[in-house]
């Protein structure tokens, strides 16, 4: 079935430090690709999205690429603030059915 | 403002007890899902629903049942609780489409004694 695999955390980052969070996956076809971000003590919220291949997703400084070779939609911060602090999921509709598959979350600490 | 709503934030139960966890959403969603989530395991699916009355089971159904009797509510019932039901579930809806998000609740911490 579909997967997806991120990279083990905890990673601990300065403020102003540059951010990668790796995510690969497994699926049928092309589907859309998520990253969600989830503060502590709450639910997760949508961060960034990217529908097909090559498409960038975008948002609060972070971003993530499509990309279909690789089987990868890595998230990236060019510089990092403690109010980042926090775990981020990458997530994919699942092929069988209709709820999104996630990673195993990744979480982010970021030192002042 | 798409909102998704869980009725508790905490919860401290006893095991045994039978409790119920209530999600509403404000935004017409067709899908609504429950989901748990455990350190180093994320967020796994225990049971989701694409229609009134309608359900399927998600990867770790055992111990659980939902309930889904008007479009914009979704209970997950635990029927006799244990303790290795401790844990924070997740409460989620989107539209029909494979490729649409999900909004998330904020979570219920249930800690089974």
């Amino acid at each position: 079935g579909d997967s997806v695999t991120q990279m083990e955390g905890p990673v601990t980052l300065s403020e102003e430090a540059f951010l990668t969070i790796n995510c690969t996956y497994t699926a049928t076809g092309y589907p859309s690709l998520f990253w969600y971000v989830q503060y502590p003590g709450e639910g997760l919220q949508l961060l960034l999205k990217a529908t097909k291949a090559d498409d960038k997703g975008s948002n609060k400084g972070f971003e993530a690429t499509y990309r279909k070779e690789t089987t990868s939609f890595h998230l990236e911060k060019g510089s990092v603030q403690v109010s980042d602090s926090a775990v981020y999921f990458c997530g994919l509709p699942d092929t069988g059915r209709r709820a999104l598959t996630f990673g195993s979350g990744t979480r982010l600490q970021v030192q002042p | 403002d798409v909102k998704v709503t869980q009725s508790s934030r905490y919860l401290v139960k006893r095991t045994g007890e039978k409790v119920f966890l209530e999600c509403v959403q404000d935004m017409d969603h067709e899908n609504m899902f429950w989901y748990r989530q455990d350190p180093g395991l994320g967020l796994r699916l225990i049971y989701f629903s694409y229609d009134v009355k309608m359900k399927e089971k998600g990867d770790i159904p055992e111990g659980y049942s939902v309930s889904r009797e008007k479009k914009e509510r979704f209970s997950l019932i635990l029927e006799s609780a244990s303790t290795n039901q401790t844990s924070m579930y997740l409460c989620a809806s989107s539209l029909v489409g494979r490729n649409t998000e999900a909004f998330f609740g904020q979570g219920t911490r249930l800690t089974v004694v």
